[in-house]
């Protein structure tokens, strides 16, 4: 069975700061993990994702995250946050080719000017 | 139901025919929404509903794109026409707040693939 956790519904961070939105996941077999980012009334975005090649993901938007197998982690960080950045981001697992998709209930981040 | 699920898990449909997805939302959401995700391009939002409106609003402009939501817990996407250009996985989510609503939390169903030959 694959799920997701993300520790902290809501998280503020001060422009220009660093952002970190945590995920956990839990999967029997390796996983491909992603992050996302949604914008009020529009659809999902792919940021990044992993799919068992470099441990350390780059995606766009300067956020990049980091797969953790011993601490079944992919967290988001971004080093400097901008205010375009507030929004709502969600952590996804899926355990091969991506047709089913396990996704966390999101994390929604405000960037205080 | 403690989430959002959505039938069939696996869809294989013949180019042409008519489908429909299933999606049970979780009881006292207001806010129901049809993505149509790939694995490299990340998801676009197909159509949604708020409160009890039974048809939903589709973005595509083919049209052979809508939702009836004959319960408000229930919603079924139905593709016309199917295209092989279809295939895809179809993620159902659904939020206790209106769209677009600041902190709108969504639910996700874990998707049904659809592959049309």
């Amino acid at each position: 069975a694959q799920s997701v956790t993300q520790l902290g519904s809501h998280v503020s961070v001060s422009e220009g700061a660093l952002v970190l939105l945590r995920c956990n996941y839990s999967s029997s077999v390796p996983p491909y993990l992603f992050w996302y980012v949604q914008y009020p009334n529009q659809g999902l975005q792919l940021l990044l994702k992993y799919t068992s090649a470099a441990t350390l993901v780059k995606g766009i938007n300067g956020f990049e995250a980091e797969f953790k197998k011993s601490e079944t982690s992919f967290h988001l960080t971004k080093p400097s946050a901008h205010m375009s950045d507030a929004a709502e981001y969600f952590c996804a697992v899926s355990e091969n080719t991506g047709n089913q998709f396990y996704f966390g209930t999101g994390t929604s981040l405000t960037v205080i000017p | 139901g403690a989430g959002v699920s959505q039938s069939p898990r696996y869809k294989v449909a013949k180019r042409g025919r008519d489908v429909a997805l299933r999606c049970d939302s979780i009881s006292g959401h207001v806010t129901l929404y049809w993505y149509r995700q790939t694995l490299g391009q990340g998801s676009e939002v197909l159509t949604y509903s708020q409160s009890d409106a039974q048809r939903d609003k589709s973005g595509r402009p083919s049209g052979r794109f809508s939702a009836e939501r004959p319960e408000r817990s229930v919603s079924t996407l139905k593709i016309q026409r199917t295209e092989q250009g279809d295939s895809a996985v179809y993620l159902c989510a659904s939020s206790y707040s209106n769209r677009g609503q600041l902190n709108e939390k969504l639910f996700f169903g874990s998707g049904t693939q659809l592959s049309v030959l």
